[in-house]
């Protein structure tokens, strides 16, 4: 089973929608969450990190539920620039364990 | 300039051949790690370092070997390259008690 498993998609959305992205995490003992955007062929960078609380970055809300072991990303009015591919990351040991990403692809 | 550096960008070698990427970093962290990336498989940690001397295996660590010859300075080797080690290669930094992690722009390995 992998530690981190994500729908990869794709989701195909037009300007100004909202999309959701969900993730689930086998270790209960995880420490850290994240979401990391990546472009085609680039590195992938930090988007933003995730808290049980909830945390909001403009148009992107993270969200964590521990219980359930589970980890979203919501994007509300999807602009071009935001077709990459999102990447599901958690820590623990020491470690990071990657999702597969989730392709998203803004459409005109 | 990159914060996180790897040489080379893109390489293509043959089967059998002994190959090393380089990656370089001025963030003064002092973990580094290695991973590869393959379509549907997402990253995969292949070493990591803590420190100077400190070496650990990750996930798929055959067929791979490190040197961490310096805080800055992390190589990944491949002493015999084969096709399934095909594959776009990452290396990032982190700092201890940081959570966030730095990535290289990726070196793009073929080999034939």
């Amino acid at each position: 089973r992998k530690e981190v498993e994500q729908d990869p998609g794709p989701f195909n959305v037009p300007e100004g929608a909202t999309v959701a992205f969900n993730c689930t995490y086998s270790n209960s003992a995880s420490q850290s969450f994240f979401w990391y955007r990546q472009d085609c062929r680039k590195e992938p960078k930090l988007l933003m990190s995730v808290y049980s609380s909830g945390n909001e970055d403009g148009r992107f809300t993270a969200q964590l539920n521990r219980a359930s072991q589970y980890i979203s990303l919501l994007i509300r009015d999807s602009k071009l620039s935001d077709s990459a591919t999102y990447l599901c990351v958690v820590n623990f040991g020491n470690q990071f364990y990657f999702g597969t990403g989730t392709s998203l692809t803004v459409i005109p | 300039d990159a914060d996180v550096t790897q040489t080379p960008r893109n390489r293509i070698t043959k089967t059998g051949k002994r190959i090393m990427l380089e990656c370089s970093q001025t963030k003064g962290h002092d973990r580094m790690y290695w991973y590869r990336q393959d379509p549907g498989l997402g990253l995969r940690l292949i070493y990591y370092s803590f420190d100077v001397k400190d070496i650990n295996k990750g996930e798929i660590s055959d067929g791979y070997s490190v040197s961490r010859q310096a805080q800055a300075k992390f190589s990944l080797s491949l002493e015999s390259a084969i096709p399934n080690q095909t594959a776009l290669y990452f290396c990032a930094t982190r700092a201890t008690g940081d959570t966030e992690a730095f990535f290289g722009q990726g070196t793009r390995l073929t080999v034939v």
